[in-house]
């Protein structure tokens, strides 16, 4: 299947740092990208959309300054955590869907520690 | 309407098994089934996936078996095995939209 890479796979970082998560489609193109969050034991909630070259569409409760969203080329997105606070801990993950099918593709996962 | 059910939340499955994980949706909009499959600390993966127009697809051990009319659908793994034991999550669609998930399932299979 298409591959989706994400770096880095794990980030410790102090509170109130920024940290940028990268997304990358690495054999097709991705016209939209989705960020994730999950908690232990529990499904992916999704966080937010992005669409090559316009803005994101955040989900009902994220905050968009907070999490800034870029998808600025047809392989790549990226997610920074804007003043990262303990609570912001998570595992983030994107996907990216192949813009010549409906298929979705993950990425690996980024773990992110605030301490 | 834009819900999907997962059902059992965890399974426990001796090696040889058959593994079943039940979806149901509201949404007769989705026409677009996948399963990804979830190894601790990792992206889930794609494992198979069905559209409306066919009641089974097969690949391998895993089988999807769609049922239209009572907008169910669900995962068999046959022959079970332990390297199987992962989280797998159901979810569905429509052209343009986003990935509606189910809950999860946490399957172990023991050897």
């Amino acid at each position: 299947g298409a591959v989706v890479s994400q770096h880095p796979s794990r980030v410790i970082c102090k509170s109130g740092t920024s940290v940028k998560i990268e997304c990358r489609s690495l054999d097709f193109q991705a016209t939209t990208m989705f960020w994730y969050r999950q908690f232990p034991k529990q499904s992916l909630m999704l966080m937010a959309t992005s669409n090559e070259g316009s803005k994101a569409t955040y989900e009902q409760g994220v905050e968009k300054d907070k999490f800034l969203i870029n998808h600025a080329s047809l392989t790549l997105s990226t997610l920074t955590v804007t003043s990262a606070h303990p609570e912001d801990s998570s595992f983030y993950i994107c996907s990216a869907r192949d813009s010549k099918q409906e298929t979705q593709y993950f990425g690996p996962g980024t773990r992110l520690l605030v301490l | 309407q834009q819900q999907v059910k997962q059902s059992p939340q965890s399974l426990i499955v001796q090696k040889g098994g058959i593994s079943i994980i039940n979806c149901a949706y509201e949404n007769t909009a989705f026409d677009y089934f996948p399963w990804y499959q979830q190894f601790p600390g990792k992206g889930p993966a794609l494992l198979i996936a069905i559209r409306p127009d066919v009641s089974e697809k097969k690949e391998g051990r895993f089988t999807i078996s769609f049922n239209k009319s009572a907008k169910q659908f669900s995962l068999h793994i046959m022959d079970s095995q332990p390297g199987d034991s992962a989280t797998y999550f159901c979810a569905a669609m429509y052209s343009g939209s986003r990935l509606t998930f189910g809950e999860g399932t946490q399957l172990t299979v023991n050897p």
